[in-house]
């Protein structure tokens, strides 16, 4: 009965792959989010998606490309991994009713090498 | 472009104490939301609390209260009675409308709690 889930949580990869992570919210949310978390904790929006429409688009490198199935499922395609793009990704989600709280999955660790 | 600012990198507390965490944010508009969020080792985020900025109420749920001052851009975390499980990365955040349902979060850099037994 997990609401906002990630797979996978650890992802190890080398450097110049591509790689996806996945996202489930159960919540019946209208939008969800992508966010970073670097290594010093610094947690910055990536996108977010409201009934699989692109609402916030931050300044990501064109690598990163977020998919939106439905509006339960919003998934991260990375190209052409690099170093730095080693960090936690955490999925979130919202309902507008609730105007703001956003509700977070548990994150996904990815270990560029 | 909003920024929010945790003066407190680290902060311990007795265990059934009360600690106060701070947090300021700069913004010029005049309707937005306040969330503490709290991350334990698990990594997981977890909603504390939250203020709407045109209520003059301070939240309180449980434990957690908060101090928020409209005027001088301040929204501080109060935990009374501190026990174990409060150990964690308190994140202060500023939240705005993006439109179309979507809200945008700007976090604070965090305030890493110890609970001392």
């Amino acid at each position: 009965d997990t609401a906002v889930s990630q797979t996978p949580k650890y992802l190890v990869t080398q450097m110049g792959n591509d790689k996806s992570i996945k996202c489930e919210q159960n919540l019946g949310h209208d939008t969800m989010y992508w966010y970073k978390q670097d290594s010093k904790k610094f947690l910055k929006i990536m996108f977010s998606y409201n009934n699989k429409e692109l609402i916030i688009n931050e300044t990501v490198p064109n690598r990163f490309s977020p998919k939106s199935p439905d509006k339960a499922h919003l998934n991260l395609h990375i190209n052409s991994l690099e170093l730095g793009d080693s960090a936690v990704y955490f999925c979130a989600s919202n309902r507008g009713a609730f105007r703001g709280a956003q509700y977070f999955g548990p994150g996904t660790r990815l270990l560029v090498l | 472009a909003q920024t929010v600012t945790q003066s407190q990198p680290e902060m311990s507390v007795q265990e059934a104490e009360t600690v106060t965490l701070s947090c300021t944010y700069d913004t010029s508009e005049s309707d937005y939301y306040l969330f503490w969020y709290k991350q334990p080792p698990s990594r997981q985020m977890i909603l504390v609390i939250r203020q709407e900025a045109y209520k003059q109420q301070n939240a309180t749920e449980n434990r957690f209260s908060v101090n928020f001052q409209k005027a001088a851009k301040s929204f501080s975390l109060k935990i009374s009675d501190s026990q174990l499980g409060d150990a964690a990365m308190y994140f202060c955040a500023y939240c705005t409308d993006s439109g179309a349902g979507s809200y945008q979060l700007t976090f604070g850099k965090g305030t890493k709690l110890s609970v001392i037994p």
